[in-house]
């Protein structure tokens, strides 16, 4: 079983739509979750880390279920800038700040 | 605000040459890492550095070289270029303080090997 695991998408979805993504850890003992998104052809960049009690930025709202292993990304209102891909991502914890990262979910925003 | 450079962009390669992909950054941050991405797949660490001095192996180290010599510095080397290694190179640094375990990628190295 893959450590991280994301539905690749592609998810198509008109402006305006609420979309949620979830991702499925197989590790318990992982301590930190992330949500990266990556564009096409560049680098990824972090859009917010998710907390057990579950946390909103604007129109993004993450959540951890730490009972199912499992976190989920909700974005509301979407918008065409919101077209890339969404990288879910975990830190097993101790000193090196190594993360694993999921192959991600493709979100295309339809005007 | 530089952040994480990387060079070069792009890069073809022969089977059997060998080459250096340069990143620096410039946040004085203690952590470097190095990632390879396959097309469809999730991001694998090759190398990763804890402070100058100091480097261990990722998930997939083999074919691969690192040094950090400084804070700044974090080359990655390939001897002996294969077919395998045609991929997208990123590297990236963080700086672990409280909770924060955000890391800056750089624009990565796209390298085909033929």
């Amino acid at each position: 079983r893959k450590e991280v695991e994301q539905d690749p998408g592609p998810f198509n979805v008109p402006e305006g739509a609420t979309v949620a993504f979830n991702c499925t850890y197989s590790n318990s003992a992982s301590q930190s979750f992330f949500w990266y998104r990556q564009d096409c052809r560049k680098e990824p960049k972090l859009l917010m880390s998710v907390y057990s009690s579950g946390n909103e930025d604007g129109r993004f709202t993450a959540q951890l279920n730490r009972a199912s292993q499992y976190i989920s990304l909700l974005i509301r209102d979407s918008k065409l800038s919101d077209s890339a891909t969404y990288l879910c991502v975990l830190i097993y914890g101790g000193a090196t700040n190594k993360l694993i990262f999921g192959t991600g979910t493709l979100l295309a925003v339809q005007p | 605000n530089a952040g994480v450079t990387q060079t070069p962009k792009f890069r073809i390669l022969k089977i059997g040459q060998s080459m250096t992909l340069q990143c620096t950054q410039d946040m004085n941050h203690n952590y470097m890492y190095w990632y390879r991405q396959d097309p469809g797949m999730g991001l694998k660490l090759i190398y990763y550095s804890v402070g100058a001095g100091i480097t261990d192996k990722g998930e997939v180290p083999n074919g691969y070289n690192v040094s950090r010599s400084t804070t700044e510095d974090f080359p990655l080397r390939l001897e002996l270029a294969a077919p395998s290694q045609t991929s997208v190179y990123f590297c990236a640094s963080s700086s672990q303080t409280g909770i924060s375990y955000e890391q800056y990628f750089g624009p990565g190295t796209r390298l085909t090997v033929t």
